[in-house]
């Protein structure tokens, strides 16, 4: 079972920061934390990962905090197409994934 | 590059009948994934694969099963169709040398067993 705790669902208004949430308590030292979203009936898509440090690419940010019990994803600017489910996910052995229910992020006009 | 492609998008199948997922990827990932997702609920790993020759079960592999003969190709087989294999099913590859867990995703295969 997944071992991230997520926000079932949360709401943003078009054009603000989306922030979300991710309680990740018994990460290992040496998991990844990884980011995927799936827009409706459409594949995941990878969005970021982290370790320790603070990371940023073209689609977020990933703010995740000192004892690394937790995380953040941060859009900078939301807009309708974000809307999807966000999965916060440990790295695990293989490279496989395990898959929570994730956070139902809708981004409103 | 095509990027995971899936076939067939949508099928329908009889209890008791058999169907082969099919999977192929351009990228020359090593690493290939057969996940299915459940209404409402997140996606679970049914078998993966390293490489050519090796595949490993998952979280949920009870009846499927995989090969594994070229590096592009992983088809999912369906032997014995139950309804509670009605899902959506998800191929993946990873990226060899990129981080551990970034896997890219096919659009997926909706099947419905009656």
């Amino acid at each position: 079972d997944a071992k991230t705790t997520q926000p079932p669902s949360m709401d943003c208004a078009e054009g603000r920061a989306a922030n979300l949430p991710c309680n990740h308590s018994t990460i290992s030292g040496n998991e990844y934390v990884y980011w995927y979203r799936q827009i409706h009936s459409q594949g995941p898509q990878y969005i970021i990962h982290g370790l320790k440090n603070n990371e940023t690419n073209e689609m977020a940010s990933l703010i995740i905090t000192e004892d690394r019990k937790s995380s953040t994803l941060i859009l900078p600017h939301a807009t309708l197409r974000d809307t999807a489910v966000y999965y916060c996910i440990e790295g695990r052995s293989q490279g496989n994934l395990i898959f929570g229910k994730g956070t139902k992020l809708s981004v409103k006009p | 590059n095509a990027g995971v492609t899936q076939t067939p998008k949508f099928r329908i199948l009889k209890i008791g009948q058999s169907m082969t997922l099919q999977c192929t990827q351009d990228m020359n990932h090593n690493y290939m994934y057969w996940y299915r997702q459940d209404p409402g609920m997140g996606l679970k790993l049914i078998y993966y694969s390293v490489g050519a020759g090796i595949t490993d079960k998952g979280e949920v592999p009870n009846g499927y099963n995989v090969s594994r003969s070229t590096t592009e190709d992983f088809p999912l087989r369906l032997e014995l169709a139950a309804p509670s294999q009605t899902s959506v099913y998800f191929c993946a590859s990873k990226e060899p040398g990129t981080g551990e867990h970034t896997q890219y995703f096919g659009p997926g295969t909706r099947l419905t067993v009656l």
